[in-house]
């Protein structure tokens, strides 16, 4: 149980477009989820948390217009990375907490690696 | 501020026992929790400790003592597919995870 997916695994994508990642878990329902960065040989960044129906909270430092986060059912969570640079290329894995219960452990997706051309 | 030390780097043999130690400081504390993550994966559920003392798993354990603002992963019989990172994080009392750097473990046949 608590499997997490994501999609796509990985993406390449041109300077100055868009890409969508979705993230959703599919046997138990998550009213958090939590998107994450990690560049190679670093440890995880976390870059927003969100809610089930309200706007996610985003890290300092991360800008909330370039990643668009929607949160609209209780198994489906996206990460939209707008106008997407080089710098952006990097490994974006989400996670999702279940609805009830302890120990409040984060059941993670497989990931997502963007590359920008 | 809030902060977690591991090691960057540990090297160990097929077959022995390795110990990778973690140090935290977070503003409260809800928990530890011990991920092993493979190259160019997502990490995997380890363990959780919320209360002093050790708790084994099979041929992993982990150590806590909340006085001490201290943990270990205690790995036995290793094996060629333990070569991973091993991240401890810790639940503030935000209950968010605080995420150390990552042990990076190499294991020699």
């Amino acid at each position: 149980g608590a499997v997490v997916s994501q999609h796509p695994s990985w993406v390449i994508c041109k300077s100055g477009t868009s890409v969508k990642i979705e993230c959703r878990s599919l046997d138990f329902q998550a009213t958090t989820m939590f998107w994450y960065r990690q560049f190679p040989k670093q440890s995880l960044m976390l870059m927003a948390t969100s809610n089930e129906g309200s706007k996610a909270t985003y890290e300092q430092g991360v800008e909330k217009d370039k990643f668009l986060i929607n949160h609209a059912s209780l198994t489906l969570s996206t990460l939209t990375v707008t106008s997407a640079h080089p710098e952006d290329s990097s490994f974006y894995i989400c996670s999702a907490n279940l609805l009830a219960g302890g120990p409040y452990e984060q059941y993670f997706g497989p990931g997502t690696r963007l590359t920008v051309t | 501020g809030q902060n977690i030390d591991q090691p960057t780097e540990m090297t160990a043999t097929e077959g022995a026992i390795v110990q990778i130690n973690c140090t935290y400081q977070t503003s409260g504390f809800n928990g530890l929790f011990w991920y092993q993550q493979h190259a160019g994966e997502a990490p995997t559920f380890l363990s959780y400790n919320v209360l002093d003392g050790l708790e084994e798993k099979g041929r992993f354990s982990s150590f806590l003592s909340r006085s001490k603002g201290y943990s270990y992963l205690l790995l036995k019989e290793l094996q060629m597919k333990d070569s991973a990172s091993y991240l401890c994080a810790v639940l503030d009392s935000n209950y968010q995870l605080i995420w150390g750097a990552g042990t990076k473990l190499i294991i020699k046949p």
